[in-house]
């Protein structure tokens, strides 16, 4: 079975710090694992994803997120945060299998303070 | 990327009646999924939307209480049975395109059961 931690229910930081939104996960075999951002009364939006090659993967609103697999981590971050990155954070995963089926961490709220 | 159109946004709905949510995508895509997030929580996997059959559904989900059509490669609708307060939900539709690992996600149908 496959499944999703993300240990911080809630992430403070003030605009222009850096920001870490961190995950972890559990799946047999190698993931595929993915970021998207929610923000209030909307859908979820893709942010970057996982499927092999180069560790460091960058994707939308300069966001990126380093996979590590001895870790079994894909922590999400952003070298200097604004107010508008201030929304829910999913972390996903899926197994490289033919299932299609993701599964979701619990999310994080990501509040920038000006 | 796959642009999916879901309606209704949001409803407000009495107990005992049905909704349904129709999810129209603008290119043929392989899978359709339907999840649901409820207040304050994380997504969980509905059903997977086949075409032409039967949806597979996840445990605690079933047929009755959320039967699922998906006519043709683009168009999937999910029903809400007999609704009571505790269905009031954000439903989601997801799609995975016929190339590319990307999932794309609907706006979502907010749905309030009074």
């Amino acid at each position: 079975a496959q499944s999703v931690a993300q240990p911080e229910d809630q992430v403070n930081v003030a605009e222009g710090n850096p920001l870490t939104v961190k995950c972890t996960y559990s799946v047999s075999g190698n993931p595929y694992l993915f970021w998207y951002v929610q923000y209030p009364n909307r859908g979820l939006q893709f942010l970057l994803k996982y499927i092999t090659g180069d560790n460091l993967v960058k994707g939308s609103y300069g966001f990126e997120a380093e996979f590590n697999k001895s870790q079994t981590s894909f922590h999400l971050k952003k070298p200097s945060a604004l107010v508008s990155d201030s929304a829910l954070y999913f972390c996903a995963v899926r197994p490289l299998s033919n299932d299609y089926k993701l599964s979701f961490g619990a999310g994080t709220t990501v509040t920038v303070r000006a | 990327s796959a642009v999916i159109s879901q309606k209704p946004s949001r409803d407000i709905c009495q107990r005992g009646t049905s909704l349904t949510i129709q999810c129209q995508v603008d290119s043929q895509v392989t899978m359709m999924f339907w999840y649901r997030q409820q207040p304050g929580q994380s997504l969980t996997l509905i059903a997977t939307a086949n075409q032409g059959s039967e949806a597979t559904y996840e445990s605690g989900f079933v047929i009755d209480k959320f039967p699922i059509s998906r006519p043709n490669l683009t168009f999937s609708t999910l029903t809400v049975s007999n609704m009571s307060p505790e269905d009031s939900s954000i439903y989601l539709c997801s799609v995975v395109p016929l190339t590319g690992y990307g999932y794309t996600f609907g706006s979502g149908t907010r749905l309030t059961v009074v």
